[in-house]
């Protein structure tokens, strides 16, 4: 199975400053179509996850375009520029290449 | 607007089976792969099961397979997750979901 490895697991930042969270893949994401399945999640205290980024850098409807995803093969970034409150929660990464489909342990976002 | 609605959840002895529900509106069910996502008290999130849009081809992880079952009703825009010879690590909140889309969740508890 595929093993997502994502740093930090906890991360405190100030309002405004930016973020930065790593998902580190066991293997290569790329599918044989040219398409790498790596998405971001997002989950706020008590709410479902919602979907911030789709294969690696396209943002969700509606995403704001301070969420900025990059990477390839097996190392991928998803870096929050001037974090807003609403931003605060759990990150996670989700890999939909592999059967089967495994997400990262995820990543909180605090405040400092 | 994709509303996905979950019901069935509760509280069942480990061994017993229980049947989950979801109600999907707001879009043409039957041209979509639907999932099943689940995630432990305070814990991240698992990958459940994935069904085509036909219904024709299912996949699951190793943990529930060969005892959980996805299925859907195309024609009642209802999507199916038959959990058998549960076990107290299956407790969790089980998300539907298409792919951006999610459920509010429906928790289910095994214990004696």
């Amino acid at each position: 199975d595929v093993v997502l490895t994502q740093t930090p697991v906890s991360l405190s930042v100030t309002l405004g400053d930016q973020a930065s969270i790593s998902c580190r893949s066991s293997q290569s994401l790329e599918y044989s179509d040219g398409y790498t399945y790596l998405e971001w999640y997002l989950q706020k205290p008590g709410q479902s996850p919602q979907l911030l980024i789709y294969e690696v850098s396209n943002r969700f409807s509606g995403v704001p375009d301070r969420f900025i995803g990059s990477g390839s093969g097996t190392d991928f970034t998803l870096k929050i520029s001037r974090v807003e409150p609403e931003d605060l929660g759990v990150y996670y990464c989700f890999q939909a290449t592999h059967d089967p489909y495994t997400f990262g342990a995820g990543t909180k976002l605090e405040l400092k | 607007e994709v509303q996905l609605v979950e019901t069935g959840g509760g509280l069942v002895q480990p061994g017993r089976s229980l049947k989950l529900s979801c109600v999907a509106s707001g879009f043409t069910f039957n041209n979509y792969w639907m999932s099943w996502t689940r995630q432990a008290p305070g814990k991240g999130l698992e990958w459940v099961a994935s069904i085509t849009n036909s219904g024709g081809s299912t996949y699951y992880p190793d943990s529930v397979k060969g005892r959980f079952t996805i299925s859907r009703d195309n024609a009642q825009n209802t999507l199916y997750l038959q959990m058998n010879s549960l076990r107290s690590e299956d407790t969790a909140t089980y998300y539907c979901t298409r792919g951006a889309h999610w459920g509010q969740g429906v928790m289910v508890t095994v214990s004696s």
